[in-house]
């Protein structure tokens, strides 16, 4: 199985800021690997697909890049309404595995 | 719209079994193939199996084989998972996902709400 693993893993930042969080593959995956927001009490999101192509009607401050086994996801100009946990997952093979998550508040 | 509603969650004993249903609208249900992810509670996401669109191929988590059976009944746009033998690391709540392309794998593009098993004596 694929293991994928966050960084960090929770991080507070302001309004109006630049977030990073990075996902890393236990192998190549090339660029099949794909970003998800949760809120509290809802399911998962899709955010990004194939590594860095935003899913229709999701917000252009959400980006992603790279390929292989390093990928990262960016919140450019964070706003309130994106406080939630975000997780990668790699769809190169089955079993389907997911990052561990990475929970992003709002100072 | 795309909707995916889940059913059939409850509290049950260890050992003994609960079917999920996931009702699929708003898509052409027999082009896609379906996954079962769970999420225990306060913890991450874990696949549990995946259906192919026309139902031969079915893929499981080491964790559920033998006791999980993933169906589908496109008749009635209707997803299940049979799961027999439960035990309390089962816990969790169920969520039935979309595969955006065509094939197994690829992007979960639409999820249902969940339902929650509860397994416990």
């Amino acid at each position: 199985d694929i293991q994928m693993t966050q960084s960090p893993s929770s991080l507070s930042a302001s309004v109006r800021d630049r977030v990073t969080i990075t996902c890393q593959a236990s192998q190549d995956i090339t660029h099949y690997l794909n970003w998800y927001q949760q809120k509290p009490g809802k399911a998962p999101e899709l955010l990004i697909y194939d590594a860095s192509n935003l899913k229709t009607g999701v917000p252009s401050r959400f980006t992603g890049s790279g390929s292989g086994t390093d990928f990262t996801f960016t919140i450019t100009n964070l706003q309130p309404e994106d406080a939630a946990t975000y997780f990668c997952q790699q769809h190169d093979s089955l079993p389907l595995t997911f990052g561990p998550g990475t929970k992003v508040d709002i100072k | 719209q795309v909707q995916l509603v889940e059913s059939g969650g409850g509290v049950v004993q260890p050992g003994r079994s609960l079917r999920l249903s996931c009702a699929a609208s708003g898509f052409t249900f027999r082009n896609y193939g379906i996954h079962w992810v769970r999420q225990a509670p306060g913890k991450g996401l874990e696949w549990v199996a995946v259906i192919s669109d026309d139902g031969t191929k079915k893929y499981y988590a080491n964790s559920v084989k033998g006791r999980f059976t993933i169906s589908r009944d496109i008749s009635r746009d209707t997803l299940y998972l049979q799961m027999n033998s439960l035990r309390p690391e089962d816990t969790a709540l169920y969520y039935c996902a979309k595969v955006s392309v065509y094939g197994l794998r690829g992007s979960l593009d639409y999820w249902g709400q969940g339902a929650l098993v509860t397994v416990s004596s």
